[in-house]
């Protein structure tokens, strides 16, 4: 079993649309928990931190449930621009793990 | 540099080379991990230094890889003998500390061995 598992996509929505993605973790000890975007033949960037409260940034809205050891991202009203990989990430103390990303395209 | 600096862009060479690869990482940060992605893949862990800590090598593939760090900043990845299925990007990242803080990735080396 992968450390950090994700749906691997691809996602194809249509301009718009609300989508969300769902990563579980498998190591308890994970403390910090990411989401990165990567384009194609690009280097991966920091997209948001996800906190336990859950946080928000714009049309981005990021959640954590500790006890199910659980991620997701959810897009609002999203655009051409947000077709890419989204990576998920969890960290402890002595590891980083990233999943191997979820592809969203987002059609005109 | 405002960002984590990696050189060159692009590396062709021929099997059995050995190829240094080099990453610069943002000012102030400790801590600087090696990846590689092969196309269409995930990335996948080499090397972690922090600070002055004793590396943490579980990710490299053989004892043709290896890396350093001087002065806590600069980082070599030095690969040995390539061979074909090392063709990957290499990617270099930098975080303020460690395993816990977000990560800084530059654009990576785009290695091809003939």
């Amino acid at each position: 079993r992968k450390e950090v598992e994700q749906d691997p996509g691809p996602f194809n929505v249509p301009e718009g649309a609300t989508v969300a993605f769902n990563c579980t973790y498998s190591n308890s000890a994970s403390q910090s928990f990411f989401w990165y975007r990567q384009d194609c033949r690009k280097e991966p960037k920091l997209l948001m931190s996800v906190y336990s409260s859950g946080n928000e940034d714009g049309r981005f809205t990021a959640q954590l449930n500790r006890a199910s050891q659980y991620i997701s991202l959810l897009i609002r009203d999203s655009k051409l621009s947000d077709s890419a990989t989204y990576l998920c990430v969890a960290g402890s103390a002595r590891q980083l793990t990233f999943g191997s990303g979820t592809q969203l395209t987002v059609l005109p | 540099g405002a960002g984590v600096s990696q050189s060159p862009s692009n590396k062709v060479t021929e099997k059995g080379k050995d190829v240094e690869l080099r990453c610069d990482p943002i000012s102030g940060h400790t801590a600087l991990y090696w990846y590689r992605q092969s196309l269409g893949q995930g990335l996948e862990f080499l090397i972690y230094f922090q600070g002055n800590s004793a590396p943490d090598k579980s990710g490299l593939p053989s004892d043709r890889f290896s890396a350093e760090r001087t002065g806590g900043s600069v980082s070599t990845l030095t690969i040995q003998r390539t061979q074909q299925e090392d063709s990957a990007v290499y990617l270099c990242a930098s975080s303020l500390r460690g395993y816990n803080q977000p990560q800084h990735f530059g654009d990576g080396t785009r290695l091809s061995i003939l």
